[in-house]
Order: structure tokens, then C-alpha cells, then sequence
């Protein structure tokens, strides 16, 4: 069965410092998002990408934030200088509809020291 | 925005009970109500889910329960087991061009054998 994957598992990063998160989606898959779980916590949602552009994103996703489709399989989010409470963990999700199940990947857990 | 309250926060029950988790809404609007499953360090998964034109839905142990009116939906598993014990998130999302989930606090579900 098809899954999202995700690279890197775990990342630490010193403050101040940008970091790529990448995943790569189910290949028939539509629409891509990004979501975030700080420890203990809820599922965030980040944004929403489709047909190359971004259809939404949430206030958490500010200017530090940035998605790409750099080719056909690849999704990634980029941060562009990290602050300590970025510190989470990073879920790639996608889904073939707009309305239809989103399969999530198996996050990258970021430590921003 | 819309809020999603998930009760209980922590659930213990011994192995072969039912188990019942609720989960109220505030949008209207609403009309995809999925319920994950997300094991210590791992992905959610999507363990069952209903849309807004069904009452109730059920897969083997687990059960879904939809009261558009009272805008709250319960996941429902009987004869619990070991393996049952995660958190479990509802997410309920919206139509009108926004399937953005929002992800309830969870609820801690422990069984003990």
C-alpha cells in the first residue's frame, strides 16, 4: 500500500538557522499539506497546497514559513530562521480530493536548541 | 474559526469494555467528521469516519455516531483491547471550499489487560 514518507526522521537545528523538511506524497495525490504536533499537544494545521500554489494556510504559517513542489514527487516546507518554539513535530499529509481521506506521513521531529 | 472539544481527556477501561469518545463542533458547516488513531510517536491514522448525510457508521469493533443537530459526533469501540490504547482525535471539517480538519485536544485511551 502506498505511504507518505518523510526526511528527515529527526532534526535538530540551532535557533536562528533554516531548515528543509521534506516529504514525499502518494504519487497519484492531489492536494499536499503540512501540519505541526508540539509535544502533548493537538494536530496544527499549516497550510494547504494545490496545482502549485497554496490554497490555505493558518495564522501560525507566517513569512518564516514556505512550501515547494520543486518537482513531481517532492513536497517541502521550508523555515527560514527558527525559533525555539518551532520545536515539534512535523506532519506531511496528502489526499487525492479535496474532500476525500488525508494519509499523513510519519513526521519529522524538529529541535530547535 | 471552529472550536472542537473532545471529552473525556483520558479514558481507562479494562480490556473488553466499550469505550465511547465525544466530540462537539461549533461550525455548522461542518460536513466531514473523521476520528484518527495515533499511537506514541507515530502518524495519525484514520481509523473510521462519517459525512454529514449518514447517522451512524460501523467497521467491526468501531462505530461512528453523527447528531448534526446537537453538532457533536462519538466513536464508539466495543470489546477493547490492549492494542486500542493511543490518542484519539476528531477533526471535523467543513465544506463551502475549506476541508481544513481541526483537530480536537484528544482523548488518552488506556486499556488494561
Amino acid at each position: 500500500e502506498p505511504e507518505v514518507t518523510q526526511t528527515p526522521s529527526h532534526q535538530v537545528t540551532q535557533m536562528g538557522q533554516e531548515v528543509i523538511l521534506r516529504c514525499v506524497p502518494i504519487s497519484n495525490h492531489l492536494y499536499f499539506y503540512w501540519y505541526r504536533q508540539i509535544l502533548g499537544q493537538k494536530v496544527e494545521f499549516l497550510v494547504s497546497f494545490y496545482n502549485n500554489e497554496i490554497s490555505e494556510k493558518s495564522e501560525i504559517f507566517d513569512d518564516q514559513f514556505s512550501v515547494e513542489r520543486p518537482d513531481g514527487s517532492n513536497f517541502t516546507l521550508k523555515i527560514r530562521s527558527t525559533k525555539l518554539e518551532d520545536s515539534a513535530m512535523y506532519f506531511c499529509a496528502s489526499n487525492y480530493g479535496i474532500q476525500e481521506t488525508q494519509y499523513f506521513g510519519p513526521g519529522t521531529r524538529l529541535l530547535v536548541l | 474559526g471552529e472550536n472542537v472539544e473532545q471529552h473525556p481527556s483520558t479514558l481507562s477501561v479494562q480490556e473488553g469494555d466499550s469505550a465511547v469518545i465525544k466530540c462537539t463542533y461549533s461550525d455548522s458547516a461542518s460536513n466531514y467528521f473523521p476520528w484518527y488513531k495515533q499511537e506514541l510517536g507515530k502518524r495519525p491514522q484514520l481509523i473510521i469516519d462519517i459525512r454529514s448525510n449518514v447517522g451512524e457508521k460501523k467497521d467491526q469493533r468501531i462505530a461512528v455516531t453523527l447528531n448534526k443537530t446537537a453538532k457533536h459526533f462519538s466513536l464508539h469501540i466495543t470489546e477493547t483491547q490492549p492494542e486500542d490504547s493511543a490518542v484519539y482525535f476528531c477533526a471535523p471539517s467543513r465544506g463551502g471550499g475549506s476541508y481544513i480538519p481541526t483537530f480536537g485536544r484528544g482523548t488518552s485511551l488506556i486499556v488494561h489487560p
